[in-house]
This record gives C-alpha cells, structure tokens and sequence, in this order.
C-alpha cells in the first residue's frame, strides 16, 4: 500500500492564482480530511470528509473548496491564493471505527505552499 | 484558551533519561491521540486511547479522563526520539480532532 499521497510537496503561488493540492489513499479509508499547520500553533481542520459525496466544514474553511467523489481522493482547491494562506497542508485518513468515529489517523508528507 | 494544553512546549534530555509530556483539555472527549512529527515533517499516529494506558516499545500513553489529563511517557530516551510530540482530542459525538501545539522534545547523546 502506498498511505496517504499527497503531490505537490512543493508550491509557490502568486496572490490570487487558483490550484488544487491533490490527496489520495489505498487503504479504504471512510474519513478523510485537510489540516493546515502553522508556526506555533497547532494542526486546524480545514474540511473533513466521512465518505464519497459528504463533505463538512472544519475550523478554518474560507477560501478552501473539497469534494469527494471517490473514497480514494480528497483534493483541496485554493480558489484565489493569498498570502495569509502559506503554510504546512497535511492531508489524513482513517476507518470509522466504534461508534462511527474516526479511528487512527494516517498523514500524508505534507504540500509546503508559499503564496507570494 | 485553546482546548488542548501541551507542556513543556520544549524539552531537551539526556540519552537515557525518562521523559514525561503532558497533555490537558477542556472538553469532554470520546478518543485522545499522540502523534509523533519527524524533523523532515513526517506525521505519524503513536496512540489513541480512551481510557488507562497503552504501551508500545519504550512508549508509553495514559488517560485520565476524570482529571482531563494524558501523560505520554518515553522510557531509556534515545535521540532518534527527537521530534515534536502532538496531543489531539476528538470531542465526543463529533468527527473533528482538536491540536494541541505540541511539545518539542531534543535528546543529546
């Protein structure tokens, strides 16, 4: 099994360029979701995923878009980059485990994206 | 305040020394992670656990849930162990995991 993929590893943007961080997983993962992580603080949620066609909000979801219409791919859109915006991005997937929540993360290597 | 409180939030020890790190949260929880980030920036899952202790290797993870309290534990400390150590909550009911903003921990040789 490959994990979690994630490509770009790396991405410099220009303020207001759009593009999509790509996401995928072999492991039949139910949930699937986005974190960005910044320096000194900890991983935020960006958009979450519990399967094919269901998507919710995280803590930091503006100027992100998701769909999932696969269980194996979760990509991420930046719909007009900005500099507030530059960051770590991890992509995770996990089962459903008891009671239908999320059970051991798996992370992908991290998308490093610059936004000039 | 945010809802996951790590310390220390820099740890540096001696190989061979025992390390604890702490993790408090505000909220009432059905799950508690530990997550171990490589230097290169790798991310990858130690734990969960919801109630008393776990042990793997030389690691160890406990929970308190009266007392909102985890403690990760590092015996015989080594310094391929050097990374930064994450406590994650998972609130109950709710498919979202809350950070804490982790423990960065340095063994010497």
């Amino acid at each position: 099994n490959a994990g979690v993929t994630q490509t770009p590893k790396f991405q410099v943007l220009k303020t207001g360029q759009s593009m999509t961080l790509q996401c995928a997983q072999d492991m039949n993962h139910e949930y699937m979701s986005w974190y960005r992580q910044d320096p000194g603080m900890g991983l935020r949620l960006i958009h979450y995923s519990v399967g094919a066609g269901i998507t919710d909000q995280g803590e930091v979801p503006n100027g992100y878009n998701v769909s999932r219409s696969t269980t194996e791919d979760f990509p991420l859109r930046l719909l007009s980059a900005a500099p507030s915006q530059t960051s770590v991005y991890f992509c995770a997937s996990s089962h459903r485990g008891r009671w239908s929540v999320a059970d051991t993360q798996y992370f992908g290597p991290g998308t490093r994206l610059t936004v000039l | 305040k945010n809802e996951v409180e790590q310390s220390p939030q820099n740890l540096t020890a001696q190989e061979g020394e025992f390390i604890t790190i702490n993790c408090s949260y505000s909220v009432g929880i059905s799950a508690l992670h530990w997550l171990q980030q490589h230097p290169g920036g790798g991310i990858v899952s130690l734990f969960m656990l919801s109630s008393g202790k776990k042990k793997h290797g030389r690691l160890i993870a406990t929970i308190n849930i009266q007392e909102k309290h985890s403690s990760l534990h590092i015996t015989a400390s080594h310094p391929r162990d050097s990374a930064v150590y994450i406590c994650a909550v998972r609130q109950g009911g709710s498919e979202k995991l809350v950070f804490g903003k982790g423990t960065k921990l340095t063994v010497n040789p």
